[in-house]
């Protein structure tokens, strides 16, 4: 297991549910992100937090939210999805700011269906 | 023009075999190159880095950048089953954000 932890590791909802992943880092690491891994397609950014405030939103849809409550975990909640949201979601935290030889570090990641 | 171009794969190589993956960019901006490894139903985890144009190497692994065509290599040398993952390479800017290709499927055979 690596130092980002993420739950569920599936998960299967309906379109009309509300749920909410969680990510947590045990790290000391000050950037956390989510990401979007869809077949055959590049990872997708969401989302940045640095020091808990929010950097950088990447056009992300209303329906997906997400929170940092400190510095060592992230929650994304999710209610009203579309099928085509059924994705690998993962959660990677980093020391931040600028290029560094430890990049990032990833959980196992979500795997969200919607039904 | 997407940022990173990266064949998807996927690759079937036979074990020991030399294995060459390769990506293309867009960003002159990029100065950082990373090579990920992603195991099934697992995160992506560092593999190789370098800073700008060059060579690296790593045991059986060698990353390669050039800058002036934008391209990107790594090779695995005597590949081995346990080497099969999808491989995504990942330049990045002087900021904080990676940007991703989408992948190489490799399955080397026993």
């Amino acid at each position: 297991e690596t130092g980002v932890t993420q739950t569920p590791r599936h998960l299967v909802m309906g379109m009309t549910n509300k749920k909410s992943l969680k990510c947590e880092q045990h790290l000391g690491h000050n950037a956390m992100y989510w990401y979007k891994q869809s077949a055959k397609k590049p990872l997708e950014l969401m989302f940045v937090y640095n020091f808990k405030e929010q950097t950088e939103n990447n056009s992300v849809p209303s329906r997906f939210s997400p929170e940092c409550p400190n510095s060592s975990h992230l929650f994304l909640h999710l209610h009203t999805l579309q099928p085509e949201d059924s994705a690998l979601y993962l959660c990677a935290s980093s020391q931040g700011g600028g290029g560094t030889e430890y990049g990032y570090t990833f959980g196992s990641g979500t795997r969200l269906t919607v039904v | 023009q997407k940022e990173v171009e990266q064949d998807p794969g996927p690759l079937s190589v036979p074990e020991g075999a030399i294995v060459s993956l390769n990506c293309t960019y867009s960003n002159s901006a990029f100065q950082y190159f990373m090579w990920y490894r992603q195991y099934s139903r697992k995160g992506p985890e560092l593999l190789m880095y370098t800073y700008s144009s060059g060579n690296k190497e790593d045991g059986r692994f060698t990353a390669q950048v050039d800058k002036s065509s934008k391209y990107i290599s790594l090779f695995i040398r005597d590949s081995q089953p346990s080497d099969s993952a999808t491989y995504l390479c990942a330049p990045q800017t002087g900021a904080n954000n990676l940007f991703f290709g989408t992948g190489t499927r490799l399955t080397v055979i026993p």
